[in-house]
């Protein structure tokens, strides 16, 4: 397709489960983001990639987060030993920019429901 | 610390109005502002950039640096315009962008 792609759109855990969330870019894209939306929030920056290099990873809330995109394409974020605080839209963005990003093109989200 | 405000939830207008959706942001040094829009069921995409000074859809947003605002203008609102409006903001030299937590516009008939 030509848009971000992300799978799964719909996750429910349980506490304590593990979570694999993955992100398909746009095909060339060098910037990948990943966003945090709780419910009625505007996105919350987690982290970011240039290829396979993962740049910035401050906005990463705990150790229980861990991301990757090991071919500098597709990106999968990992999230441990869910609680119920991650509930949330994650989402993933891209951008064919190396050096300032201008615009980002998101997916469509993947939500989290954490019981 | 939060660096970018959007200070209404929710904005109601009649089609024909004008319309205006505010935006603060807080930060020192020369950032670039963008606000971005979700229609009903659509993903997030880029209305427009203050670096490209255009207009979009008959939207347009100056950025004043002395009162620190990038608020979004439209003249006439139409009902299509009904959407969630996000202000960003992405620091000089680093790829992180900070999102407002949003205006929801309804454009009533």
């Amino acid at each position: 397709g030509a848009g971000v792609s992300q799978s799964p759109r719909y996750k429910v855990a349980k506490r304590g489960q593990d979570v694999a969330l993955r992100c398909d870019p746009i095909s060339g894209h060098v910037s990948l983001f990943w966003y945090q939306q709780a419910l009625g929030q505007g996105p919350e920056f987690l982290t970011y990639f240039q290829n396979e290099a993962q740049l910035d990873k401050s906005g990463l809330p705990s150790d229980r987060f861990f991301a990757e995109r090991p071919e500098g394409s597709v990106s999968t974020l990992k999230i441990q030993r869910t609680q119920q605080e991650d509930s949330a839209v994650y989402l993933c963005a891209s951008s064919l920019s190396s050096g300032a990003v201008g615009e980002l093109f998101f997916g469509e989200g993947s939500r989290l429901t954490v019981l | 610390a939060q660096r970018v405000t959007q200070p209404e939830k929710l904005l109601s207008v009649f089609k024909g109005a004008p319309v205006e959706l505010k935006c603060n942001y807080s930060y020192s040094g020369s950032p670039e502002l963008f606000w971005y829009v979700q229609y009903s069921r659509q993903r997030l995409q880029l209305l427009l950039r203050h670096i490209s000074r255009e207009s979009i859809k008959g939207f347009t947003a100056d950025l004043n640096k002395g009162e620190t605002s990038f608020h979004l203008k439209k003249p006439f609102a139409q009902e299509e315009d009904s959407a969630m409006y996000y202000c960003a903001l992405r620091e000089h030299n680093f790829n992180k962008f900070y999102f407002g937590s949003g205006t929801k516009l309804n454009v009533k008939p």
